[in-house]
């Protein structure tokens, strides 16, 4: 059974960062691509960053671009996002998201989210 | 940027009503299109990807059908549990925009 669990959300002051990560578990997590998505309060979702299998491919929306960087420890089943110079609207749910074999494609499986919430 | 606009924005329904939610893209993004689940509080879930492909372990209920900008998910006989948030995504083209939403409850 595919499981992937984020954590090291919390609170920051603006302009602070913040790392999380997401472990997974349940299938062969080097081969696929992975995702981060984050829901605004009272929003709908916002894709934000995903990197390849092997780690060599990363893409980001421009919102986020130059400021957050995402990473994998294949050794590890482990996925990471930090998130520097955070800005209130980056105030969300943040949702680790288990891709295709391809960057480009559906996202099969969701984590429950952790929650990072920006303010002085 | 890919646009992606999602109808209705909600809709109520009955217990064993069809429910169709439309979304369009523009411009064109063939058959990369994702259809998501959401309850509050839970983690989203994939119903439908590549347009018409049913995700793994979704009831045959669900089902999408489209190309290029225009899409459709129906629900053939929705159930007590199929309340929520439906979400389309496309995954054509760089940012993978989703949908504004469309909110189901029951009538």
């Amino acid at each position: 059974e595919v499981h992937l669990l984020e954590s090291g959300g919390g609170l920051v002051q603006p302009g602070g960062s913040l790392r999380l990560s997401c472990t997974a578990s349940g299938f062969t997590f080097t081969i696929y691509a992975m995702n981060w998505v984050r829901q605004a309060p009272g929003k709908g979702l916002e894709w934000v960053t995903g990197i390849s299998g092997s780690g060599g491919v990363t893409l980001y929306a421009d919102s986020v671009k130059g400021r957050f960087t995402i990473s994998r420890d294949n050794s590890k089943n482990t996925l990471s996002l930090q998130m520097n110079s955070l800005r209130a609207d980056d105030t969300a749910v943040y949702y680790c998201a288990k891709g295709s074999l391809s960057v480009y494609g559906g996202n099969t499986y969701w984590g429950q989210g952790t929650l990072v919430t920006v303010s002085s | 940027d890919i646009q992606m606009t999602q109808s209705p924005s909600s809709l109520s329904a009955s217990v064993g009503d069809r429910v169709t939610i439309t979304c369009q893209a523009s411009p064109d993004i063939s058959n990369h299109l994702n259809w998501y689940q959401h309850k509050p509080g839970k983690a989203p879930k994939l119903l439908i990807y590549d347009a018409s492909n049913l995700g793994t372990g979704v009831p045959s209920r669900f089902s999408g059908s489209g190309s290029g900008t225009d899409f459709t998910f129906t629900i053939t006989s929705l159930q007590p549990e199929d309340i929520g948030t439906y979400y389309c995504q496309q995954s054509d083209n760089l940012p993978f925009t989703f949908g504004p939403g469309t909110k189901v409850d029951l009538k």
